[in-house]
């Protein structure tokens, strides 16, 4: 079935560092992809999403590509602060299959990555 | 404001007892999912619902039941069945009916078993 691997954390940073996660997917279609944060205590926030080959998911400094050749979509983020400290996850949405109705945008997540970024 | 709102915020539950976690949602979103957050696992699907009065199976849902009589609410009962129940529990909810919408999560609920 569907899976998401991503780098295991916990990752430290100082700030101003850059922040790679890498994240790698396996799917039998076409998925879309995202980067969702969690800060501490709280629910996920959605980061980024690419829907489609070499597409480029950007926001608040931080980007991914969709590259489906490697299948990856790894987080990159230039210059870190300490606001970052969180929760990140990769997930895949299981592509649409006229066929059945179980796939039908159902997020399949990563385990997480914690990063930490210290002053 | 739009958005989901899930209660109580902390659960305590003696074993033995079901426990019903509260989800609800003014987005008019078609599709509710109810995840399970344990550390180092990320999240795993417990149930999902497309529309109302229907809903499916997801990775883990032995122990779980849910209901979805409105749009807006979506609650999930943790049984006594459950062997395991300890962990944070995250409500989701999508316009649904393609694979690049985002899901919007609720604050979640810690349920911790006495």
């Amino acid at each position: 079935g569907d899976s998401v691997t991503q780098m295991e954390g916990p990752v430290t940073l100082s700030e101003e560092a850059f922040l790679t996660i890498n994240c790698t997917y396996t799917a039998t279609g076409y998925p879309s992809l995202f980067w969702y944060v969690q800060y501490p205590g709280e629910g996920l926030q959605l980061l980024l999403k690419a829907t489609k080959a070499d597409d480029k998911g950007s926001n608040k400094g931080f980007e991914a590509t969709y590259r489906k050749e490697t299948t990856s979509f790894h987080l990159e983020k230039g210059s870190v602060q300490v606001s970052d400290s969180a929760v990140y996850f990769c997930a895949l949405s299981d592509p649409f299959n006229p066929m059945t109705t179980d796939s039908w945008g159902k997020l399949q997540f990563g385990a997480g990555t914690q990063v930490v970024v210290t002053p | 404001d739009g958005g989901i709102t899930q209660s109580p915020k902390y659960l305590f539950r003696k074993e033995g007892q079901n426990v019903t976690l509260s989800c609800e949602q003014n987005l008019n979103h078609d599709a509710m999912y109810w995840y399970r957050q344990d550390p180092g696992q990320g999240l795993r699907l417990i149930y999902y619902s497309q529309i109302v009065n229907d809903f499916q199976k997801g990775d883990i849902a032995e122990g779980y039941s849910v209901s979805r009589e409105k749009k807006e609410s979506f609650p999930l009962t943790v049984t006594s069945a459950q062997k395991n129940p300890t962990a944070f529990y995250l409500c989701a909810s999508s316009i649904g009916g393609t694979a690049d919408t985002e899901a919007f999560f609720g604050q979640g609920t810690r349920l911790t078993v006495v």
